[in-house]
Order: structure tokens, then sequence, then C-alpha cells
């Protein structure tokens, strides 16, 4: 079955410093994959989303995240976190209709 | 822009009483979604809608959960009777073409 881990349930980051969050898939076929952020009390934003075209995926706000085969791994990244970006972060993959989530990651940034 | 609305945003409710949650996806999208998150987690699947027929219901509650979409529009998520386990935020998404899920600002309940 199809699953996705979060490496880490809270990252915490100084300002303007750089943000990574991890993320695993399981799967023999890479899926369609997707990075959503979430401020309390909201729904979930889509970052970026990787659909094979290509391996580097900019996304909103900054953000970017790599496709590793080799690794299963879909990390985020941002070179420069900022205090707005404090938020949970879910990695997400799709198989057919189904999206599936991680557990999240919780980012908070310091002054 | 277009938006997923939801509503209550806020129910509180004792536990053994029925609830209910209203969608309203994005215009012209034909599957619709509803998600269920524990504080703490990521949104778990509950029921998938295309237009009005149920595709994937196996992880809904089915002897307290229902859901319905009867015209293949807007869609109500019903639970009762409501337990103290219940108390999460329910989300609801939409999809088109293009494969993305829009999803609204979430239903969060809590059932004491």
């Amino acid at each position: 079955a199809q699953s996705v881990t979060q490496l880490g349930s809270h990252v915490s980051v100084s300002e303007g410093a750089l943000v990574l969050l991890r993320c695993n898939y399981s799967s023999s076929v890479p899926p369609y994959l997707f990075w959503y952020v979430q401020y309390p009390n909201q729904g979930l934003q889509l970052l970026l989303k990787y659909t094979s075209a290509a391996t580097l995926v900019k996304g909103i706000n900054g953000f970017e995240a790599e496709f590793k085969k080799s690794e299963t791994s879909f990390h985020l990244t941002k070179p420069s976190a900022h205090m707005s970006d404090a938020a949970e972060y879910f990695c997400a993959a799709r198989r057919g209709g189904k999206l599936i989530f991680g557990q999240g990651t919780e980012l908070s940034v310091k002054p | 822009e277009a938006e997923v609305a939801q509503s209550p945003r806020y129910k509180i409710t004792e536990k053994s009483q029925a609830v209910a949650f209203w969608c309203d996806p994005i215009s012209g999208h034909a599957t619709l979604y509803w998600y269920r998150q524990i504080l703490g987690q990521g949104p778990e699947l509950l029921v998938q809608f295309q237009d009005e027929s149920v595709v994937d219901d196996s992880q809904l509650p089915k002897d307290r959960f229902s859901a319905e979409r009867l015209k293949g529009v807007d869609s109500t998520l019903k639970i009762q009777p409501a337990e103290l386990g219940d108390s999460a935020m329910y989300l609801c998404a939409s999809t088109g073409n293009t494969g993305e899920l829009f999803f609204g600002e979430g239903s969060r309940l809590t059932v004491l």
C-alpha cells in the first residue's frame, strides 16, 4: 500500500536559515507527489507538486522540492526562512484518485 | 478566485447528538472528497464522490457516519450519534480535470 513518511514532527529554524522538511514515499512506481501548507484552523494550500515533468519543482513562497527516485524522497526546502513560514506542512502522494498524506511537520521560525 | 465552501467553520456538540457538515465544491469539479484530520495528524480520506456516486468509502465508519451528494454538486457529511473521538477537523476538497485538490477552510468539530 502507498504510504508517506515525514521525518520529524517538529522542525525549528531561525529566521533566515535554511528550511529542510523531509518526506519519503513507499512505492515501486513513483506517484504524483505534493507538498501542502496548513495555517492554524485553516484548510490546506498547495505549495508545489511533482508530476514527473522535472525532478526539481519550484513552488510558491520560495519553496522547492527535489524528487529523488533512488532515495524515494521528495524533501521540501527553502533557502531562507521567514516568520510567516511558521505552519504545518504535509507531504502527500497520489495514486489513482486518492491522496494519501504524511503525518505532518510543524515548522517553527525563531526571530 | 473560486473556492471550496464549507459550513459551519466551528461546531461544538455533546456526545450522542447528531451533527452535519456541508460542502460546496468549486463549480464544475466532478470529484469531491471528505477528509478527517485529527489534531496533530495528517488528513485521512473518509469518502470520495465522482459526481453523485460514491467511489471510495472504505474508511467511513458507516455505523455512525453518512455522506451524500444527491445532485452531484454540494455534499453533506453527517455523524449520528457523535462520540468524543469524532473531535477533529473535517475537510472537504474537490478536483477537476487537472487532478489538483482544492481544499476548503474546514469544519472543526468538538464533541463534549
